[in-house]
C-alpha cells in the first residue's frame, strides 16, 4: 500500500526557517516524482514544488522560488521541503504527493507573530 | 504561467442531477489536464487524468473531456457521497496551476 506521511509542521515567526519531511512507503521512491502542494485555510490548492526521481530537477512557482528548496533521500525513502524566511501567507497545509495519484494527509504550518 | 479559470464556483444541485463544471487553460496544455475530488477535511483524491481517463475505481458516472484550452468534467447522477470540491489542474508546464475549485452543495 502506498503511504506519504508528512511532519515537521507548526508555528514559527514570520522570518523563520522550517523544514517538511514526507516519508514514503509501498512504491519504489527512488523511480517516482514528489510534488509538495499547499492549501491556505478556506482556499483552494497551490502548487509549491516538483523534483523528479533522481534529485537532479527542481521546479517552482514564482511565490516560493528562492525561498523555498525541495530534495530527496532515495536511501531513506524521504523527501524534503525546507522552507526560508516564512511569510504569514505561506500559512496552509502542505501536501506531499506521488503524482498524480497518491497524496498525504498533510501537515499545518502557521506563520504568525 | 498558464491560468486555469474554473466555473462555476460553486452550485446548488440535487441527488440524481446531472453536474458539468469547466476548466479554461489560457494556453494550449494539450489533454494534460487532471480532476480532483477533495472532501471536507480530506487530501484530493484523483478521479480524472490526461483529460478523459477515469482513475482505477472511479465510478462511471465520472467523465472528463477536452483538450487543448477547454475542458469539461461531468457526474451523470450526482450522488450525496459526491459533495465535495473539484478541481482541475494542468499538468502540460511548470509552474502546475490548479483552478480555483468548484463547491458542490445540496439545494
Amino acid at each position: 500500500e502506498v503511504q506519504l506521511v508528512e511532519s515537521g509542521g507548526g508555528l514559527v515567526q514570520p522570518g523563520s526557517p522550517l523544514k517538511l519531511s514526507c516519508a514514503a512507503s509501498g512504491f519504489t521512491f527512488s523511480s517516482n516524482w514528489l510534488n509538495w502542494i499547499r492549501q491556505a485555510p478556506g482556499k483552494g490548492l497551490e502548487w509549491v514544488a516538483s523534483i523528479n526521481p533522481d534529485g537532479s530537477s527542481t521546479y517552482y512557482p514564482d511565490t516560493v522560488k528562492g525561498r523555498f528548496v525541495v530534495s530527496k533521500d532515495n536511501a531513506k525513502n524521504t523527501g524534503y521541503l525546507q522552507m526560508n524566511n516564512l511569510r504569514s501567507e505561506d500559512t496552509a497545509m502542505y501536501y506531499c504527493a506521488r503524482p498524480p495519484v497518491y497524496w498525504g494527509q498533510g501537515v499545518m504550518v502557521t506563520v504568525s507573530s | 504561467d498558464i491560468v486555469m479559470t474554473q466555473s462555476p464556483t460553486s452550485m446548488s444541485i440535487s441527488v440524481g442531477d446531472r453536474v458539468t463544471m469547466n476548466c479554461k487553460a489560457s494556453q494550449n496544455v494539450g489533454s494534460n489536464v487532471d480532476w480532483y475530488q477533495q472532501k471536507t477535511g480530506q487530501s484530493p483524491k484523483l478521479l480524472i487524468y490526461k483529460a478523459s481517463n477515469r482513475y482505477t475505481g472511479v465510478p462511471d458516472r465520472f467523465t472528463g473531456s477536452g483538450s487543448g484550452t477547454d475542458f469539461t468534467f461531468t457526474i451523470s447522477n450526482m450522488q450525496a457521497e459526491d459533495l465535495a470540491v473539484y478541481y482541475c489542474m494542468q499538468s502540460n508546464s511548470y509552474p502546475r496551476t490548479f483552478g480555483g475549485g468548484t463547491k458542490l452543495e445540496l439545494k
